[in-house]
C-alpha cells in the first residue's frame, strides 16, 4: 500500500550543527506538509509545499519538495536547543488521503 | 492555545470498558480529525468527519466509531477497551476538507489496565 517514510528515525547533534530529515513517498503527492511536535506536545503545522521543486524557508529552516513529487527534506541551520521535537512530514495524494510519516525525533546536546 | 479543544487530557480505564473522548474544533473549522499515537510510534489516521459528514476512514477499528455534531464538535467512542488502546488521540480541525494544514488540539491520553 501507500506509504510515506522518513529517514533518520533518530538524530542526536551538537548545537550549532546542521539537521536534514528525508521525507519519501511511495506515490506521488499532491502536496505535501510538515509538522513539529515538541516533547510532550501536539504536532504543529510548520508549512505546506506544493509545486514541484518548491523551496521555502522560515529563518533556519528549509524545505524542498522533490521534482517528482515523491520526495521532500527539511533541513536546519545551526541547531539550537529550542529545535528539539520530532518531525514530521505528511503527504496528500491524488485522493484527498493524508499520510503521516513515522517521525524524524531531533535532539540537541547543548 | 490551538484553538482545538480536547477533553478529557487525562483518561485511566480498565480493559472491556468504553469511553468517549471530545473534540471542539477552531472555530470556522468544517473538518475533523481523529489521530492515534502509541508510544513512540506516529499519527495513525482514524477517521475525518466535514461538516457532520464522515468523509474518510483509515485504520480504525470496529470497536472504534465516532461521529460529528451540528455544532461541529466531535466524539471518538472506543469500546471494548484492550491495553493495546493505550496511547494518545489526536484530533485536529481545517478550514476546508482537503490539505490545506490541520490544528492540532493537545490529545487525550488514554491509558487502559
Amino acid at each position: 500500500g501507500q506509504q510515506v517514510m522518513q529517514i533518520p528515525q533518530y538524530q542526536h547533534v551538537q548545537e550549532g550543527e546542521d539537521f536534514t530529515t528525508y521525507c519519501n513517498s511511495s506515490t506521488t503527492l499532491s502536496n505535501i506538509q510538515w509538522y513539529k511536535q515538541r516533547p510532550g506536545g501536539h504536532p504543529v503545522f510548520l508549512i505546506q509545499l506544493v509545486k514541484s521543486g518548491e523551496v521555502k524557508k522560515q529563518k533556519r529552516l528549509t524545505f524542498q519538495f522533490g521534482e517528482a513529487k515523491k520526495n521532500s527534506s527539511l533541513h536546519i541551520t545551526a541547531t539550537q536547543t529550542t529545535d528539539v521535537g520530532t518531525y514530521f512530514c505528511a503527504g496528500q495524494t491524488s485522493y484527498d488521503k493524508v499520510i503521516f510519516g513515522p517521525g524524524t525525533s531531533l535532539s540537541v546536546i547543548p | 492555545d490551538s484553538g482545538v479543544t480536547q477533553t478529557p487530557k487525562h483518561l485511566i480505564t480498565a480493559t472491556g470498558q468504553r469511553v468517549t473522548l471530545r473534540c471542539s474544533p477552531r472555530s470556522g473549522d468544517l473538518s475533523v480529525y481523529w489521530y492515534q499515537q502509541s508510544l513512540d510510534q506516529g499519527l495513525q489516521f482514524l477517521i475525518q468527519y466535514y461538516n457532520g459528514e464522515e468523509r474518510a476512514k483509515g485504520n480504525i477499528l470496529e470497536r472504534f466509531s465516532a461521529q460529528q455534531f451540528p455544532d461541529l464538535h466531535s466524539e471518538l467512542n472506543l469500546s471494548s477497551l484492550e491495553l493495546g488502546d493505550s496511547a494518545l488521540y489526536f484530533c485536529a480541525s481545517s478550514v476546508v476538507t482537503g490539505f490545506h494544514g490541520y490544528t492540532f488540539g493537545s490529545g487525550t491520553r488514554l491509558t487502559v489496565v
